[in-house]
């Protein structure tokens, strides 16, 4: 079974600043995907980047990159140039590579940004 | 743009009561899920659908339902609600085409059982 571990419950940030958020999974696949979800106040899961683990490159979003490191099974969020509209729950998910799977969560790490 | 849709944003229901959370979804997915969110735990699956009539039990299907007679509507049933399913509850579909393919989430139930 796959698991997904983020170790950081609570991190605080101030404005401008770059903050890494940390996920690590347990998988014995060898393809699947990777994805990071932001869910602000309002309660709506955003996603906010998707990694295929079969692409060595990094993916990015404007503000928002990945470190994605296969054999260490780790897959880190990094937020450059940190914005009050930041804060919110992030979740690393884990998805096998196979049509109609389900996310698997990690538990999530709350992000406060500071002005 | 996709858009799921919860019936109801906040609930509130007595033990012992069948409780029915609605969601629909209008981008023609096959797949649709329902997820539980609760503080320190993150997001579990509670049971998915990738066809009308299809359902599959997630990671805590225990003391809950679903029925999916429609491909846009997938309904979740609490047959008889206790206090141990208070609780936020979303809603998700995807499309089908090959792994990989994101979800998109409704914005939530958040269910009170008294």
């Amino acid at each position: 079974a796959q698991t997904v571990t983020q170790s950081q419950p609570e991190m605080s940030v101030q404005e401008a600043e770059t903050v890494t958020l940390s996920c690590t999974y347990d998988t014995s696949e060898n393809n699947y995907y990777l994805f990071w979800y932001k869910q602000p106040p309002s309660r709506q899961m955003i996603l906010v980047i998707r990694q295929e683990a079969y692409k060595q490159q990094n993916a990015t979003e404007n503000r928002f990159s990945v470190n994605f490191q296969k054999a260490a099974k780790s897959f880190s969020l990094k937020i450059s140039d940190s914005q009050l509209g930041d804060t919110a729950m992030y979740f690393c998910a884990f998805m096998k590579d196979q049509a109609g799977t389900a996310l698997i969560f990690g538990k999530g790490t709350t992000l406060s940004v500071s002005s | 743009d996709v858009k799921v849709t919860q019936s109801s944003r906040y609930l509130v229901k007595r033990t012992g009561e069948k409780v029915f959370l609605e969601c629909v979804q209008d981008m023609d997915h096959e797949n649709m899920f329902w997820y539980r969110q609760d503080p320190g735990l993150g997001l579990r699956l509670i049971y998915f659908s990738y066809d009308v009539k299809m359902k599959e039990k997630g990671d805590i299907p225990e003391g809950y339902s679903v029925s999916r007679e429609k491909k846009e509507r997938f309904s979740l049933i609490l047959e008889s609600a206790s206090t141990n399913q208070t609780s936020m509850y979303l809603c998700a579909s995807s499309s089908p085409l090959g792994g990989g393919s994101p979800l998109h989430f409704g914005n939530g139930t958040r269910l009170t059982v008294t």
